[in-house]
């Protein structure tokens, strides 16, 4: 059970570039976010999916594009990377998100830097 | 509108002596509230988690944290820091809806 895996772990990019980030899951479960991580701001939700087939922002979603491409899966495209996408990113899932009380479980993170 | 405020960036114990990292939050609705770990290069893990049962509550590696409605509050303790207690913690809030606010985020030196 590897829990929520990401690829890559890191990776450098060209102001303009295009790149995807992968995250899978095998815990079942319903859904899954991506957040950002830059120093000093905790973590920013980018764009969540509740359920297989729907995606929503979150906090900040500009220059950013999710698919749900199943119930395991959920990519994060930058289709124009900038230098103020360097970051960390991080997917997590949930069991669902019906209550406010359930966990949400985090993968390793990748590292972005945006040159 | 909710809110988390870690009131210390950086905290710098001795191995052996008690850890303290405070965390105070804002929420119109009746909150979940989490502590993460993060250490280097690695990704978030739950230590522990308030969901409205008992006030106390206790998780791993020896950590517990005290909601206290009146004082807005949430604070992280553990008696004995332990060298691989080094990592940065992070206080979460659930509220009503999705999503979770974060904390800045308290970075633990421990010291021998």
């Amino acid at each position: 059970n590897a829990g929520v895996t990401q690829t890559p772990k890191f990776q450098v990019l060209k102001t303009g570039q295009s790149m995807t980030l992968q995250c899978a899951q095998d815990m079942n479960h319903n859904s899954m976010y991506w957040y950002r991580q830059d120093p000093g701001m905790g973590l920013r939700l980018i764009y969540y999916s509740a359920s297989e087939g729907t995606t929503d922002k979150g906090e900040v979603p500009n220059g950013y594009n999710v698919s749900r491409l199943n119930k395991r899966e959920f990519s994060l495209r930058l289709e124009s990377a900038a230098p103020s996408q360097t970051s960390v990113y991080f997917c997590a899932s949930s069991e669902a998100r019906l209550t406010y009380q359930e966990t949400q479980y985090f993968g390793p993170g990748t590292r972005l830097l945006v040159l | 509108a909710q809110s988390v405020t870690q009131l210390d960036s950086h905290v710098s114990v001795s191995e052996g002596t008690p850890v303290l990292l405070r965390c105070n939050y804002s929420s119109s609705y009746s909150p979940s509230l989490f502590w993460y770990v993060q250490h280097p290069n690695k990704g978030l893990q739950l230590l522990l988690k308030y969901t409205s049962a008992a006030t106390l509550v206790k998780g791993i590696n020896g950590f517990e944290a005290e909601f206290k409605k009146s004082e807005t509050s949430f604070h992280l303790t553990k008696p004995s820091a332990h060298m691989s207690d080094a990592a940065e913690y992070f206080c979460v809030l659930k509220a009503a809806g999705n999503k979770l606010t974060f904390g800045g985020g308290t970075r633990v030196l421990v010291k021998p």
